[in-house]
């Protein structure tokens, strides 16, 4: 099946900084990707849609000034989370969909364990 | 978007076969059924995904009765390793509306020795 890849699979930052994550589609154009954010045992949690070569479009709550979503190739999107605070610990992971025959999937990546000190 | 309901924990045994329905009423004409598998501390895994009746792969089958208003997951004679958290997702293919699926809470199964 169809690869995402993620990087990098765990950071830790200082409060007040800005990580960027990033997100590749390995072998197929993803024209759409998606960044999703997860708590300890809580479910995955949508922040966002990124399209490329346009603006992402962000879930009612998610800061988008806080969570900078750039998808500039068929590719590659990118997350910067900026001046992060403690409260921006958690898991994100992005995914992009796929058509496998008469099917379309979503693949994710494994994900970004962040820790803000 | 179709809301679904799925038990939020189960238990079973290596070599059991194991079935988690997700319910799904409001499930549209053009939605499809899609179940991941999580694991800790990574990202969730395609297992299968159908419209109606049944389909199987090399790792599950998947049940959809004709009112499609639920649907089985069934893992058949599990091991230690399906221990995870299973989601069941519903929406439509080839759209904008596909794009935003939306995770509910999931099954732990935890599969014991």
């Amino acid at each position: 099946g169809a690869v995402v890849s993620q990087h990098p699979s765990r950071v830790i930052c200082k409060s007040g900084t800005s990580v960027k994550i990033e997100c590749r589609s390995l072998d197929f154009q993803a024209t759409t990707m998606f960044w999703y954010r997860q708590f300890p045992k809580q479910s995955l949690m949508l922040m966002a849609t990124s399209n490329e070569g346009s603006k992402a479009t962000y879930e009612q709550g998610v800061e988008k000034d806080k969570f900078l979503i750039n998808h500039a190739s068929l590719t590659l999107s990118t997350l910067t989370v900026t001046s992060a605070h403690p409260e921006d610990s958690s898991f994100y992971i992005c995914s992009a969909r796929d058509r496998v025959g008469t099917n379309e999937k979503l693949f994710f990546g494994s994900g970004t364990q962040l820790s803000v000190l | 978007l179709a809301k679904t309901t799925q038990p939020i924990s189960m238990d079973s045994y290596e070599g059991q076969e194991v079935n988690i329905t997700c319910s799904h009423n409001n499930i549209a004409t053009n939605d499809y059924i899609t179940w991941y598998q999580q694991f800790p501390s990574q990202g969730p895994r395609f297992i299968i995904q159908g419209y109606k009746t049944k389909v199987t792969n090399e790792v599950a089958s998947l049940f959809i009765p004709a009112d499609r208003k639920s649907s089985t997951l069934s893992l058949p004679r599990v091991s230690l390793s399906d221990t995870a958290v299973y989601y069941c997702l519903v929406g439509p293919l080839f759209s904008g509306g596909y794009n935003k699926l939306i995770f509910g809470a999931g099954t732990r199964l935890a599969v014991h020795p």
